[in-house]
C-alpha cells in the first residue's frame, strides 16, 4: 500500500537553529513528491515539487532534496514566521496526492 | 479574489441530517478535488474530477456524492451524516492530471456532526 511517513511530528527551534524534516515514501511509480505548508485555519500551500533523486530545490531559508526513498526538508536559519505544519504528499500518478501527518514546526525568538 | 473558495466554513449539524458543502475556483483549471482532514490531520484524498469527468473516487461510503456542474466547480453532497464524518474538507484544483500541475486549495469547511 502506498504510504507516506513523516518526522518528526513536532519540532521546536530556537530563532535561527537549523535543523531538517524528513518524509520517507513507498509509492509504487512515484511521479512527484510535494512539500505543502499549512498554517492553522488555513488550506495548504504549495512549496516545492521534486521529481527524480538527487534534485534539490530552494526558496528563501528553505531548500527541499529528494532520494529513492526519502525527502528531506531543511530550514536554515529559521524564523518565528516558518512556524507552521509542513505536509509532505507523493503522487503516483493522476495526480493523486498521498499526504503525510506533518510535522508542526513551532520556532521562537 | 480569492482562487479556490468554499463554502460554509464551518457547518454544524446533527446526526442523520443530509448537508453540501460548495466549491467555486476562478483559475480557469480543469481538475478539482475533495480531500477530508481528520482530527490526525491526515489529509485524504475522496474524489477528483476532470473536466467534469470522474476520475478519482476512492473508498468513500456512498453517502457522500460529488457533483461537478461546470469545470469551476465542483460540490460535495453527504446524506445521513454521522459522527465520525466530522472533519474538515477541502476543495482544491489544479491545471489538469498531470503531475506538474500544482494542486491550489481552498481554505476548508470544518464539519460537526452532533
Amino acid at each position: 500500500e502506498d504510504q507516506v511517513t513523516q518526522s518528526p511530528e513536532a519540532l521546536r527551534l530556537q530563532e535561527g537553529e537549523s535543523s531538517s524534516l524528513n518524509c520517507s515514501y513507498t509509492v509504487s511509480g512515484l511521479r512527484g513528491l510535494f512539500w505543502y505548508r499549512q498554517d492553522p485555519g488555513k488550506g495548504p500551500e504549495f512549496l516545492f515539487t521534486l521529481y527524480s533523486a538527487g534534485e534539490e530545490k530552494e526558496k528563501e531559508r528553505l531548500k527541499a532534496t529528494l532520494t529513492k526513498k526519502e525527502s528531506f526538508l531543511h530550514i536554515t536559519a529559521p524564523k518565528p514566521e516558518d512556524s507552521a505544519t509542513y505536509l509532505c504528499a507523493a503522487s503516483g500518478g493522476y495526480n493523486k496526492l498521498i499526504f503525510g501527518a506533518g510535522t508542526r514546526l513551532a520556532v521562537h525568538p | 479574489d480569492t482562487a479556490v473558495s468554499q463554502t460554509p466554513k464551518y457547518l454544524v449539524t446533527q446526526m442523520g441530517n443530509d448537508k453540501s458543502i460548495k466549491c467555486e475556483q476562478n483559475l480557469g483549471h480543469d481538475t478539482m478535488y475533495w480531500y477530508k482532514q481528520d482530527s490526525k490531520k491526515f489529509l485524504k484524498i475522496m474524489f477528483s474530477y476532470n473536466n467534469k469527468e470522474l476520475i478519482i473516487n476512492e473508498t468513500v461510503p456512498n453517502r457522500f456524492s460529488p457533483k461537478s456542474p461546470d469545470k469551476a466547480h465542483l460540490n460535495l453532497h453527504i446524506n445521513s451524516l454521522e459522527l465520525g464524518d466530522s472533519a474538515v474538507y477541502f476543495c482544491a484544483s489544479s491545471l489538469g492530471t498531470d503531475t506538474k500541475n500544482i494542486q491550489y486549495f481552498g481554505a476548508g469547511t470544518r464539519l460537526s456532526v452532533l
